[in-house]
């Protein structure tokens, strides 16, 4: 595929399990970025790769969220001990470059609902 | 840091009307500024960037923004509204010499177009 892909769409969870979120970016792309999005709020930053590295990470609530981008492509956003304020679209991005001037692609999202 | 506010959190427009959807933020430089478009069930799409230069910046899908030092906006047009345009519209800004993890997106204006 051509643009950023993100699975699964939609992830119903009952609080207190553990969730995986997956984001394919695209081919190419060093720059990797997660985002939380609430319902009638603007994206809010959680973390970025630079390749296999987690170069900011400050987003990130606490230490139930993790994520990982083991070979520098596909990445997975990992909640631990869900709780419904988790509830959220979970927006995946991509940079060829992790610099303004490099166009950022997101995907469409996963919703994510604790119950 | 950087901020932005979208004071509109919902317009309504008819078809072929002109649209102006209000951005205003606070930094204590020249930011870099941008506007993305989100359509249901679709990713943010990015309509247009101001870095620098020519403050009238033409954009995808016949969108225009305007950057105003003086009163610290980006207010982003359109001369005619199409039905296409319903969406939520999420205005941006970052800090020069910084990555995508430095911009802070405002709250979004929701467009909708009657027919």
């Amino acid at each position: 595929g051509a643009g950023v892909s993100q699975t699964p769409s939609n992830k119903v969870t009952e609080k207190g399990k553990y969730v995986e979120l997956r984001c394919d970016p695209i081919s190419g792309h060093t720059a990797l970025y997660w985002y939380r999005q609430s319902l009638g709020q603007g994206p809010e930053f959680l973390i970025y790769f630079q390749g296999t590295g987690a170069a900011d990470d400050s987003g990130l609530p606490n230490d139930r969220f993790f994520a990982v981008r083991p070979e520098g492509s596909v990445s997975t956003l990992k909640i631990q001990r869900t709780e419904r304020g988790d509830s959220a679209v979970y927006l995946c991005a991509s940079s060829l470059m992790a610099v303004p001037s490099s166009p950022l692609h997101f995907g469409n999202g996963t919703r994510l609902t604790v119950t | 840091a950087q901020s932005v506010t979208q004071p509109d959190i919902h317009i309504t427009v008819s078809e072929g009307a002109s649209l102006e959807l209000r951005c205003n933020y606070s930094y204590g430089a020249t930011p870099y500024l941008f506007w993305y478009v989100q359509s249901p069930g679709q990713g943010l799409q990015l309509l247009l960037k101001y870095f620098s230069g020519d403050t009238l910046v033409q954009g995808i899908k016949g969108f225009e923004a305007e950057f105003k030092r003086s009163q610290s906006s980006f207010n982003l047009r359109k001369p005619s509204v199409h039905w296409s345009d319903a969406a939520e519209y999420f205005c941006a800004v970052g800090a020069p010499g910084t990555s995508y993890d430095k911009v802070i997106f405002g709250p979004g204006t929701s467009l909708s177009v009657i027919p």
